[in-house]
Order: structure tokens, then sequence, then C-alpha cells
């Protein structure tokens, strides 16, 4: 596709909800990143994928949350048992691959509101 | 692990004048540092980078400068217009790996 691709958009999810955010990357790009990025803040870390092979998953704040990308292109991020402090933009981005060029390209978020 | 720090926190100019963000970070194995630019309710989107074997680099109205041995970056835009005005994010990684953020800067262009 002509770039990172998100849904949904925006969900709104009760206190305790479990929810299921869908990233599409950039055709052929095997680098695939998450981000969480609360209001008025930059985008912080939440794991990393190289294919279908997740590298780094330090930045998930707690085992609600899980993510994968079992064929190595689209990725889930599933938030469990949501909370209100998991409100927030969930950015996922790709890059071609890790060493050529760095290069990475953001989607237009998941807009999560936990209430 | 890496830490960013970007000053200011708030930017307001004159359409016209010339601003500057700048940013530290802690990693000195930190080689790729991308700015992004992030309206409102958009995604960021890259404006430039620079990697490390490179000191400057210029695209139309925007620069980018690193110092490796004081480990600082530094974002300007001349001639600003109002629609500049957004949040500027700075970045680090290596090697490939998880950008870190910087906490951003609202740049106001007033006209």
């Amino acid at each position: 596709g002509a770039g990172v691709s998100q849904s949904p958009r925006y969900k709104v999810a009760k206190r305790g909800q479990d929810v299921a955010l869908r990233c599409d990357p950039i055709s052929g790009h095997v680098s695939l990143f998450w981000y969480q990025q609360a209001l008025g803040q930059g985008p912080e870390f939440l794991t990393y994928f190289q294919n279908e092979a997740q590298l780094d998953k330090s930045g998930l704040p707690s085992d609600r949350f899980f993510a994968e990308r079992p064929e190595g292109s689209v990725s889930t991020l599933k938030i469990q048992r949501t909370q209100q402090e998991d409100s927030a933009v969930y950015l996922c981005a790709s890059s071609q691959d890790r060493f050529s060029g760095n290069t990475i390209y953001f989607g237009e978020g998941s807009w999560l509101t936990v209430v | 692990g890496e830490n960013v720090e970007q000053h200011p926190s708030t930017l307001s100019v004159q359409e016209g004048d010339s601003a500057v963000i700048k940013c530290t970070y802690s990693d000195s194995a930190s080689n790729y540092f991308p700015w992004y630019k992030q309206e409102l309710g958009k995604r960021p989107q890259l404006i430039i980078d620079i990697r490390s074997n490179v000191g400057e680099k210029k695209d139309q109205r925007i620069a980018v400068t690193l110092n490796k041995t004081a480990k600082h970056f530094s974002l300007h835009i001349t001639e600003t217009q109002p629609e500049d005005s957004a949040v500027y994010f700075c970045a680090a990684s290596k090697y490939g790996n998880k950008l870190v953020f910087g906490a951003g800067t609202i740049l106001r262009v007033k006209s």
C-alpha cells in the first residue's frame, strides 16, 4: 500500500474490555514498530518486529499488552482488561529493513479511549 | 538506555523569522537522528534526518546539524511560514533499532 494503515482509527472501550488494534505496514517493509503516544507527549516505544520475529518487547507496559505478526506482514496489538491509563494513541510504524536507511514511516494511529 | 531531551517545549516566532529546536542524547552509540513534524490528530511525518557520519544536512528551508562529541543535534527552520506551526519531535536510534523520542516542541508561527 501507499502508507502504513491502521484500524480502527478510533476505539472507545469500557474498562475491563479487550481490544485489538491492527496495523498494515508498507508493502515489503521488514521492520514493524508499535508506539504509544499519550496526549501532549512524544511517542513511547512498545515493541519491534523483524518479519515475524518479535525482537524487542521491552516497552510493553504490562502483561496485558500482547503483539503479534504471524506472517511477517500485518500486526495486531492486543490489550486485555483495558484500564483508563491505557487511553492513548497507538502508532504503528514500518521501515524497509533494519540496516538500509532506518527511515521509519508512521501510520495515522489508533485512538483508544477507555471509559 | 537512550535518553533524549528536547528544548524548548514551546516556541513562538514571527512569520519569516528562523526557528531553532535543540536536542541532546545520552547514548554515544546512537547513529541516526530523525526529526518528525506532527499536526494535531495526524501521524508524525519525517521532515529530515541525519546519520552520524554527517555533520549537517539541508533541505530547502530546513537544516539539521549534529555534534557527536557534545551529543546534541538541532533543527533549523528558516523563513518560517504559518503552515510550519505544529509539534516537532527529535529522536535517536542505533542500528535500525527503536526510536527514542524527545518530548516535543510546539512551534507557533505568528502571521
